[in-house]
C-alpha cells in the first residue's frame, strides 16, 4: 500500500484553466503539506494542515486553495493557471508536524502551456 | 523562506569513493534531517540528527552537526551507482524547510 499517494502524476493544461491535485495518506498522520519544486529543484513549502486546520500558508497566490475534507486528505485547487505555475507539486505528511520526519508522495508534474 | 542550503550543487564521483555533502542553515534548530530524491520521485527520509547530537550513523551514512557553525555534513561511504540522486537537508524552523539539494552522480 502506498503511504502517501497523489493524483494525477502528470497534468498538462492551458493557461487560465482551473485544476486540482488530490492527495491521500494512509499513515494516520495528523499533518499534511504541499510543497512546490521548481525547475532548479528548490523545494518550497506552500501549505501545512494539522488535523484539517490550516497551520502554515506561505506567500502563495490566492489562486491556490488547499482543501482538507478530513485529516487523511489534502487537495490542492489552482485557479486561473499561469505559466509560472509549472512545477512539480509534492504532498507530504508527518505524524504531528513540526520536527517530525516527512513522508512524501511521488509528485505531480504540472505543465502549463 | 528557505532554511537549509546544500553545497556543492552537484557532485560526481566513481563507484566506491566517498561522497560528502554539506548543509548550512540560518536559525537555531531542534533537529536537522537529510532526504534523498531519486529522479522523478518524491523525497525519502534518510536520517535525523537532533541539536544535542554531534554525529549519527546509519549504514553507509554518517551525519555530523555543528550547531556553532550552523552546518551539517552527510557522508556516504563506499558509494554505489544506486546512490545517484539528489540529497536535501531540511530543518525544523516552523515546519520542515528545504534547500535546492546536492545532485550526486556515482559512475559505475
Amino acid at each position: 500500500d502506498t503511504a502517501v499517494s497523489q493524483t494525477p502524476k502528470y497534468l498538462v493544461t492551458q493557461m487560465g484553466n482551473d485544476k486540482s491535485i488530490k492527495c491521500e495518506q494512509n499513515l494516520g498522520h495528523d499533518t499534511m503539506y504541499w510543497y512546490k519544486q521548481d525547475s532548479k529543484k528548490f523545494l518550497k513549502i506552500m501549505f501545512s494542515y494539522n488535523n484539517k486546520e490550516l497551520i502554515i500558508n506561505e506567500t502563495v497566490p490566492n489562486r491556490f486553495s488547499p482543501k482538507s475534507p478530513d485529516k487523511a486528505h489534502l487537495n490542492l485547487h489552482i485557479n486561473s493557471l499561469e505559466l509560472g505555475d509549472s512545477a512539480v507539486y509534492f504532498c507530504a505528511s508527518s505524524l504531528q508536524g513540526g520536527e517530525e520526519k516527512l513522508f512524501f508522495g511521488s509528485g505531480t508534474q504540472l505543465s502549463v502551456l | 523562506s528557505q532554511q537549509g542550503e546544500e553545497d556543492p550543487q552537484a557532485l560526481s564521483i566513481q563507484e566506491g569513493e566517498n561522497a560528502t555533502m554539506n548543509c548550512s542553515y540560518k536559525t537555531s534548530i531542534n533537529n536537522l534531517q537529510w532526504y534523498r530524491q531519486n529522479s522523478g520521485r518524491g523525497l525519502v527520509h534518510l536520517i535525523l540528527i537532533r541539536s544535542n547530537e554531534r554525529e549519527k550513523h546509519s549504514g553507509r551514512l554518517r551525519v555530523t552537526l555543528d550547531t556553532s557553525k550552523k552546518s551539517s555534513s552527510l557522508l556516504i561511504t563506499a558509494s554505489r551507482a544506486a546512490d545517484t540522486a539528489s540529497y536535501f537537508c531540511a530543518t525544523d524552523w516552523g515546519d520542515m524547510r528545504f534547500g535546492a539539494g546536492t545532485r550526486l552522480t556515482v559512475k559505475p
